[in-house]
């Protein structure tokens, strides 16, 4: 079955621009979770949803936002990037959210310049 | 609040050593812990989940033991090869819907 699959694999945006990141689940799916990764901070939770609702969020900025839509694909977006925002931006996907196995993507690269 | 610590930070072996590697946690309220393979660049690949009522999972060469009451999880690679080469990274789901709390990762490296 097919796995999570995130887009676009590699951004390069401009400082003040803002960026929209997709990610769909595996198939059944409900919960969606995203992560951003840099070299100094590791694995940060950024927000969760499951079913359309948000349910939990991490200690960002309100500069990053999401979304869930009815068939439980997602979409993450950053308005005024900054350097800092540079980073691997990974999804995952389980059943619940909670008692079961969470699986990745292959994460978006972005790059602020 | 829940932290994830990863010991060591990097472990460079000799192909076929068995090795182990170590992940603590702090608070023991979790639903469970996931092991988790990095290869440079790439997302996650998830190698084993052990619920909180379990003591250990086993995939092919791959061990994972949870002892929740002393928050502390370890992953042992039998016969490891050159293949291994990784960041093996633990997390915790902390019973707040849905997030993973991740170590900092112990970079892999097994030589021919």
């Amino acid at each position: 079955k097919a796995g999570v699959t995130q887009t676009p694999r590699y951004l390069i945006k401009t400082r003040g621009q803002q960026v929209t990141l997709s990610c769909s689940p595996i198939s059944g799916h409900r919960s969606v979770s995203w992560y951003q990764q840099t070299p100094g901070q590791g694995l940060q939770f950024l927000f969760e949803y499951f079913s359309e609702t948000q349910r939990n969020k991490g200690n960002f900025p309100g500069r990053f936002s999401g979304r869930q839509f009815s068939n439980s694909r997602s979409e993450m977006n950053v308005s005024t990037l900054e350097l800092g925002d540079s980073a691997l931006y990974l999804c995952a996907s389980s059943l619940d959210g909670d008692l079961t196995e969470a699986f990745f993507g292959q994460g978006t690269r972005l790059t602020v310049v | 609040k829940q932290e994830v610590t990863q010991i060591p930070a990097a472990l460079s072996v000799p192909e076929g050593e068995n090795l182990v590697l170590n992940c603590s946690f702090t608070d023991s309220a979790i639903y469970n812990l996931q092991w988790f393979r990095q290869d440079p660049g790439k997302g996650l690949t998830s190698l084993l989940l052990i619920q909180s009522s379990q003591r250990e999972q086993t995939s092919g060469r791959l061990n994972a033991s949870l002892d929740k009451s002393s928050g502390r999880s370890t992953l042992y690679i039998a016969a490891s090869q050159p293949g291994d080469s990784a960041t093996y990274l633990c997390a915790v789901n902390s019973r707040v819907g849905g997030k993973l709390i991740f170590g900092q990762g112990t970079e892999l490296s097994v030589k021919p």
